[in-house]
């Protein structure tokens, strides 16, 4: 059973709009909680990171909403640019994981010019 | 600075060869991270290293070894390979429980 979701493969965006990327996990522990961005052929790099004792964390046009009753987050870019086209994996982390972080599967972001 | 570096970049093996992939980062830290990657799935642990001299298993550590040479290198190795083992290969390296990991390019596999 897979703890952290990213119920949307893909999203294509027009270049200059927001892009919405959604992740939902299962594991009410989990209490901090990363977004990583993949080219092909590259390893995944680090964008934005929340705790949970935030509901919301911005890095330039990135931001990061996170709603625990809900179990969601998601990030925002605005506005979207083609090189913002890549993989976005969410990943999540508790104490009790220390060493690690649990991936969702990851969404394809397409932003069209 | 060259962040985390692996080797090689792509790899064929038939089936029941051995091979090690290797992994290095000059960014002095005490966490590295063996993942792998398939279509339709996130990064799944295989095995981590919290400090030089210590292992221990992640999500899916059935078939492969690591050995924490030194602060620097952590290397996977295949004893047999099985076409389940075809993936693509992921080091990281990370210095804190709460901070970000920093992965290295990959290394493709395919077995046959």
């Amino acid at each position: 059973d897979q703890q952290v979701k990213q119920n949307s493969p893909s999203l294509s965006v027009q270049e200059g709009r927001i892009s919405i990327l959604n992740c939902d996990y299962t594991n009410s522990m989990f209490d901090y909680f990363l977004w990583y961005k993949k080219y092909p052929a590259e390893g995944p790099t680090f964008l934005i990171s929340i705790s949970s004792i935030k509901d919301k964390n911005e890095d330039g046009r990135f931001t990061v909403f996170l709603n625990k009753s809900a179990k969601h987050l998601s990030l925002h870019i605005v506005p979207s640019q083609p090189g913002d086209s890549a993989v976005y994996f969410c990943a999540a982390s508790t104490d009790n994981y220390g060493q690690n972080f649990v991936f969702g599967p990851g969404t394809r972001l397409s932003v069209l010019p | 600075n060259a962040g985390v570096t692996q080797t090689p970049k792509f790899q064929v093996l038939k089936t029941g060869q051995s091979m090690t992939l290797q992994c290095a980062q000059d960014m002095n830290h005490n966490s590295m991270y063996w993942y792998r990657q398939d279509p339709g799935m996130g990064l799944r642990l295989i095995y981590y290293s919290a400090s030089e001299g210590t292992t221990d298993k992640g999500e899916v550590p059935n078939g492969y070894n690591v050995s924490r040479l030194n602060k620097r290198e952590f290397s996977l190795r295949l004893e047999s390979a099985a076409p389940s083992q075809t993936s693509v290969y992921f080091c990281a390296s990370r210095e804190g429980t709460y901070n970000e990991q920093f992965f290295g390019p990959g290394t493709r596999l395919t077995v046959l």
